[in-house]
């Protein structure tokens, strides 16, 4: 099975911060990497596919990278609406997700 | 617009059965593979079960295999998870969500459902 590790489990930041949060694979996913942000009692919403594609209507400050083992997700200006936490999903065998990464307000 | 709404969550004691249903609109539901996902009370996101367009692949996690059946009728624009033999652990929102075509990450959720399992 393929495990995902997501850094920092918390995060404290401020409006306008960049932000950046890592998701590393216990094996090579090669770009089969997704991202989703989820705010309390409400469902995982796609904002990253394919490792760095942005899914339509997400904001342009949010940007994925990586390839391999180590991914990042990166929210260029952090906003009021983005404090949520944010999962990584890998879908190159199966699916799993790390274990988020809570974005909260410093 | 694409729409998921599950339903048949609830209280059930240990041992017992429950079937949830996901119910779809907005898209062609019979091309699309579909997906169950759950997240236990303060924890992460664990995939559970897969069923693809046409029924014929289907994958479960190693958590709930031999447990939970997952099913589909096209018909009625429906998925289904049949869970037998439940345990306190599969206390969770139970999540659908629709698998992205051609690829396999999940484009659209549902809102979820709650499964309670305790006596």
């Amino acid at each position: 099975d393929i495990q995902m590790t997501q850094s920092p489990s918390t995060l404290s930041a401020s409006v306008g911060d960049r932000v950046t949060i890592t998701c590393r694979a216990s094996q090579s996913i090669s770009i089969w990497l997704a991202w989703y942000q989820q705010k309390p009692g409400k469902a995982p919403k796609l904002l990253i596919y394919k490792a760095s594609s942005l899914e339509s209507g997400v904001p342009s400050r949010f940007s994925g990278s990586g390839s391999g083992t180590e991914f990042t997700l990166t929210i260029s200006s952090l906003q009021p609406d983005d404090f949520a936490t944010y999962y990584c999903q890998q879908y190159n065998s199966y699916w799993t997700f790390g274990q988020g990464t809570k974005v909260e307000i410093k | 617009e694409v729409q998921l709404v599950e339903s048949g969550g609830g209280l059930v004691q240990p041992g017992g059965s429950l079937r949830l249903s996901c119910a779809a609109s907005g898209f062609s539901f019979s091309t699309y593979n579909m997906n169950w996902v759950r997240q236990a009370p303060g924890k992460g996101l664990e995939w559970v079960s897969y069923i693809s367009s046409s029924s014929s692949t289907i994958h479960y996690a190693d958590s709930v295999r031999g447990r939970f059946t997952i099913s589909r009728d096209s018909a009625k624009n429906s998925l289904y998870l049949q869970m037998n033999s439940l345990r306190a652990e599969d206390t969770a929102v139970y999540f659908c969500a629709r698998g992205a075509s051609p690829s396999f990450y999940f484009d659209y959720w549902g809102r979820g459902t709650l499964v309670t399992v305790s006596s």
